[in-house]
């Protein structure tokens, strides 16, 4: 079945810096999205991207969609305590099909 | 702003016995999912349901899982005989006419 695999695992930044996580997945997606979990909540929706190539921010959010629809990153700049939790990439091969779901990507930030 | 909403928040059962977790999507959604989450680990899905029949399942959703969509508003899903290994948070989902699928706070359920 389909793999995705994120890195890194998990990251402990200084408030203020900048994130950077990756995604890469064993086959092609043509939905990619980034979910935020805080601890005891359910996944939140911070990015869907639905063309290869395409770079798409929300606020201090920027992630864009590979060219080779395998892969993803998410940026996040100028970081703030609120932005801990662990963020999960997850493709989707046609609408309305399953979302698959990456291992996630666990954020700290230092205050 | 719309949301989907699930209860219990926290079921505690003891092995064998049967559990229903409820989920009430977003009004106007026609696609209904199930995943769950085993503490620390990825969010999985189970079931997809549409037009009122499952639309896909995944090999976690063996016979001893159903869902339900008995009135216009709620949405079930029913664990006939628990084990411990279904201790996780299950999540219910719904989707519109789009891709974008809006995720409810979970049921976390712990099984003895």
């Amino acid at each position: 079945g389909q793999q995705l695999n994120q890195s890194p695992q998990s990251m402990f930044i200084q408030e203020g810096e900048d994130v950077s996580m990756n995604c890469t997945s064993s086959s092609i997606f043509n939905t990619w999205l980034w979910y935020k979990q805080d601890p005891g909540e359910g996944p939140v929706l911070l990015i869907a991207l639905y063309k290869a190539g395409e770079l798409t921010s929300n606020g201090r959010l920027t992630a864009q969609f590979g060219i080779t629809r395998k892969d993803s990153f998410l940026n996040i700049s100028a970081s703030i305590p609120s932005d801990v939790g662990i963020y999960f990439c997850a493709g989707q091969e046609t609408s309305y099909d399953k979302v698959i779901f990456g291992p996630g990507t666990s954020l700290s930030v230092i205050p | 702003e719309p949301e989907v909403t699930q209860t219990p928040s926290h079921q505690v059962t003891q092995m064998g016995q049967e559990v229903i977790l409820r989920c009430v999507p977003i009004s106007n959604h026609l696609y209904f999912y199930w995943y769950r989450q085993i503490l620390g680990q990825k969010v999985e899905f189970l079931v997809s349901f549409y037009n009122n029949e499952i639309s896909e399942k995944s090999e976690i959703f063996d016979d001893q899982f159903s869902v339900e969509r008995p009135d216009g508003s709620n949405f079930t899903l029913k664990i006939r005989s628990t084990k411990l290994e279904d201790s996780a948070m299950y999540f219910c989902a719904s989707s519109a006419n789009s891709d974008t699928q809006y995720f409810g706070p979970g049921t976390r359920l712990t099984v003895l």
